[in-house]
């Protein structure tokens, strides 16, 4: 299994709260994901990034925030939690960068966080 | 935009059945093809790719044929076994590393 750690693994949380997840690799790899994970929607990309302070939005960034002060970190945050934020979340890594052996590089998964917004 | 659409489940066959799941795609540009497996409570797992048109991907028996002409990318397996049973997502990777999933189809295989 790659080495990616997510924390915490469940956590339930009241509606107005801020809430911070947490993603820590240990491969060194370049891009780090967000996603969220419902019935019926499959994966929906919330944020991603490409190098240490360098992020972009995805499909569904709205409500969301990310920042990367280190490779190995990408923490995301709910700034005022909502309940149609009740998700799994799931952070990715792949090592596709400048070198030719990367390109197509694929995600690697972590298990995912499970969020409750009440 | 980039998009993928894979057949709605759940998918229920007996084991050594054949199975096809179907995966087709929307995509500017030469995008790379993915599926994944998920098991219950963890993460999403690679199964196999494939980065440009005729590559079949294949892996634990599985195998998918990336077909630029119909821009689908169907999962098969000749004989699937219990342990087969999971939710499989298709993917597609565009030019600029972001990742795009299907809504994903369960597999129920029966003894």
């Amino acid at each position: 299994d790659a080495g990616i750690t997510q924390s915490p693994r469940h956590k339930v949380t009241e509606t107005g709260t801020p809430v911070t997840l947490r993603c820590h690799q240990t491969e060194n790899h370049r891009y780090m994901y967000w996603y969220r994970q419902d019935p019926g929607h499959g994966l929906r990309l919330i944020h991603y990034s490409y190098g240490v302070k360098d992020t972009d939005k995805g499909e569904v960034s709205d409500g969301y925030s990310v920042s990367r002060s280190k490779t190995e970190d990408f923490l995301l945050t709910l700034e005022s939690a909502t309940s149609s934020q009740t998700s799994v979340y799931f952070c990715a890594i792949s090592e596709s960068g400048g070198r030719a052996s990367t390109y197509n590089s694929p995600l690697h998964f972590g298990n995912g966080t499970r969020l409750t917004v009440t | 935009g980039n998009s993928v659409t894979q057949m709605e489940g759940p998918v229920t066959l007996s084991e050594e059945a054949f199975l096809t799941i179907n995966c087709t795609y929307t995509a500017t540009g030469y995008p790379s093809l993915f599926w994944y497996v998920q098991y219950p409570g963890e993460g999403l797992q690679l199964l196999l790719k494939a980065t440009k048109a005729d590559d079949k991907g294949s892996n634990k028996g599985f195998e998918a044929t990336y077909r630029k002409e119909t821009t689908s990318f169907h999962l098969e397996k000749g004989s699937v076994q219990v342990s087969d049973s999971a939710v499989y997502f298709c993917a597609l990777m565009d030019n600029f590393n972001k990742f795009y999933f299907g809504s994903g189809t369960k597999l129920n295989v029966k003894p």
